[in-house]
C-alpha cells in the first residue's frame, strides 16, 4: 500500500486567497484525520470522519476552515479566506479502526 | 489547556547511552498512550502503545513505561542509535480515537 498521500506537498499563497488541501487515506481504513503542526502547539487535530462522516470538528480554528469526506478515499480541508497565521505544516492521518493512527507527509503551507 | 505536556523541547544523548523522553497528563480518563517518531518533511509514524491496564510494553530498544498515580509515561531508548534522531510525540485516548498529542521533544544521538 503506498500509505497516506497527501497533495500539494508544499503550498505557498497569498493572504485571502482559497486554499484547499487533499488527502487519500489508506484503503480500507475506517477513519480519517486532519491535524495542524506548529511550533507552539504541536500537533493539534482539526477534525475526524469515520465512515465518511464529521465525527468532531471542534479543533477547526474558525468558519473560514472546512472539511469534507466525499467518499471512503478522499477528502479535502479547505481555508478562504487565507490568513498568514495559517502557516502551518497540516498532515492528514487514517485509521483502521484502532488507535495507531497513519500519517501522509504532510502539506507545508505558507500565507504571505 | 494542554491535556498532555512534553516538558523538555530537546535532549541530547550520547550514541550507546539510554534516551528517556517524559510525557505528562492531566486527564485520568486516558486510557491508552501512545508514541509516534518523526522525522523531518514526514508525518509522525507509531512507535509503540501502552494500554493503562499495564505499567510496561517492550518492544526491542523501546521501552515504555506508565505510572498512573503521577500521571507519567516515557520511553526509554537504549543503546540510542544515531537513526533515533527525531522528534518523539507522545499521545493519549479514551473511549473513541480521537488522540491528544505533546508538543513533542527533539532527540539528538550524538555519535
Amino acid at each position: 500500500d503506498a500509505g497516506v498521500i497527501q497533495s500539494p506537498r508544499h503550498e505557498v499563497t497569498e493572504m485571502g486567497q482559497e486554499v484547499t488541501l487533499r488527502c487519500k487515506p489508506i484503503s480500507g481504513h475506517n477513519s480519517l484525520f486532519w491535524y495542524r503542526q506548529t511550533m507552539m502547539r504541536g500537533l493539534e487535530l482539526l477534525i475526524y470522519f469515520n465512515n465518511n462522516v464529521p465525527i468532531d470538528d471542534s479543533g477547526m480554528p474558525e468558519d473560514r476552515f472546512s472539511a469534507k469526506m466525499p467518499n471512503a478515499s478522499f477528502s479535502t480541508l479547505k481555508i478562504q479566506p487565507s490568513e498568514p497565521r495559517d502557516s502551518a505544516v497540516y498532515f492528514c492521518a487514517s485509521s483502521p479502526q484502532r488507535y495507531e493512527q497513519y500519517f501522509g507527509p504532510g502539506t507545508r503551507l505558507t500565507v504571505t | 489547556d494542554q491535556q498532555v505536556k512534553q516538558n523538555s523541547p530537546s535532549l541530547s544523548v550520547q550514541e550507546g547511552r539510554i534516551s528517556i523522553l517524559n510525557c505528562d497528563y492531566t486527564n485520568s480518563m486516558f486510557d491508552y498512550f501512545l508514541w509516534y517518531k518523526k522525522y523531518p518533511a514526514e508525518g509522525p509514524t507509531f512507535l509503540i502503545s501502552i494500554s493503562s491496564i499495564k505499567d510496561k510494553n517492550e518492544d526491542g530498544r523501546f521501552t515504555v513505561f506508565l505510572n498512573k498515580s503521577a500521571k507519567h509515561l516515557s520511553l526509554h531508548i537504549v543503546p540510542s542509535q544515531p537513526g533515533d534522531s527525531a522528534v518523539y510525540f507522545c499521545a493519549a485516548v479514551f473511549g473513541n480515537e480521537k488522540l491528544t498529542f505533546g508538543t513533542g521533544t527533539r532527540l539528538t544521538i550524538i555519535p
